[in-house]
């Protein structure tokens, strides 16, 4: 399967610890994309990448989220002292820029449950 | 700043009726994407809008984006059970950023 893959796909955490996940895009595509999903609601921008360079932040996150993507391929998204607030649907998306023609394929997304 | 507002939030129809999902915007977009998600699933790509006015059918769905890009529909015919899931519309702003409604969620029944 040549689609995006996230790992892991549930994390269970206690309030101010650490967590990281991983996005592996499809491969042949540069531009990758960051969302969080909460319940009832749409997918939230959170960062987006261009091979290795983060070209745009969303203001609503904070700093104590932080998200790499090194060699242009996967990316991880890092949240330091994780809140209850942060709970929620980590979905990476990649696309292949093409003009206005962008089409974004999402992983199957990340669930964080923070206690 | 910019927002995509989405309505209804909820929709439920006896399959065979038709359905509606309507988008707006707050500012010009560039495009507009629809997106559905099945429960317990991620969102899959349906169709981009790019041009003013601009209609495109797939089968049952046909989508529409506003003469002024800054509104978008997505209709369904015949509605069937295998539609039920939410729906999103995403429009393009600034910088590659996509802006997602809140969904519509569909419920079909038999």
């Amino acid at each position: 399967d040549t689609g995006v893959s996230q790992d892991p796909r549930h994390k269970i955490t206690k309030r101010g610890q650490n967590v990281t996940f991983r996005c592996d895009p499809i491969s042949e595509h540069n531009r990758l994309y960051w969302y969080r999903q909460t319940l009832g609601q749409g997918p939230e921008f959170l960062t987006y990448f261009q091979n290795e360079a983060q070209l745009e932040k969303s203001r609503l996150l904070s700093d104590r989220f932080s998200a790499e993507r090194p060699k242009g391929s996967f990316s991880t998204l890092e949240i330091q002292r994780t809140e209850q607030g942060d709970s929620a649907m980590y979905l990476c998306a990649s696309s292949s820029p093409g003009s206005l023609k962008e089409t974004q394929y999402f992983g199957p997304g990340t669930r964080l449950l923070v206690l | 700043g910019q927002q995509v507002m989405q309505i209804p939030q909820y929709q439920h129809v006896q399959e065979g009726e038709d359905f509606t999902t309507y988008c707006n915007s707050s500012t010009t977009l560039s495009n507009i994407q629809w997106y559905k998600q099945r429960p317990g699933g991620h969102p899959v790509f349906l169709i981009q809008l790019v041009k003013s006015g601009e209609v495109k059918k797939q089968k049952r769905l046909t989508f529409q984006f506003g003469e002024a890009k800054k509104n978008s529909s997505l209709h369904i015919t015949a509605t069937q059970t295998t539609d039920v899931g939410t729906y999103f519309c995403a429009g393009r702003g600034n910088f590659n950023k996509f802006y997602f409604g809140s969904g519509t969620k569909l419920n079909v029944k038999p």
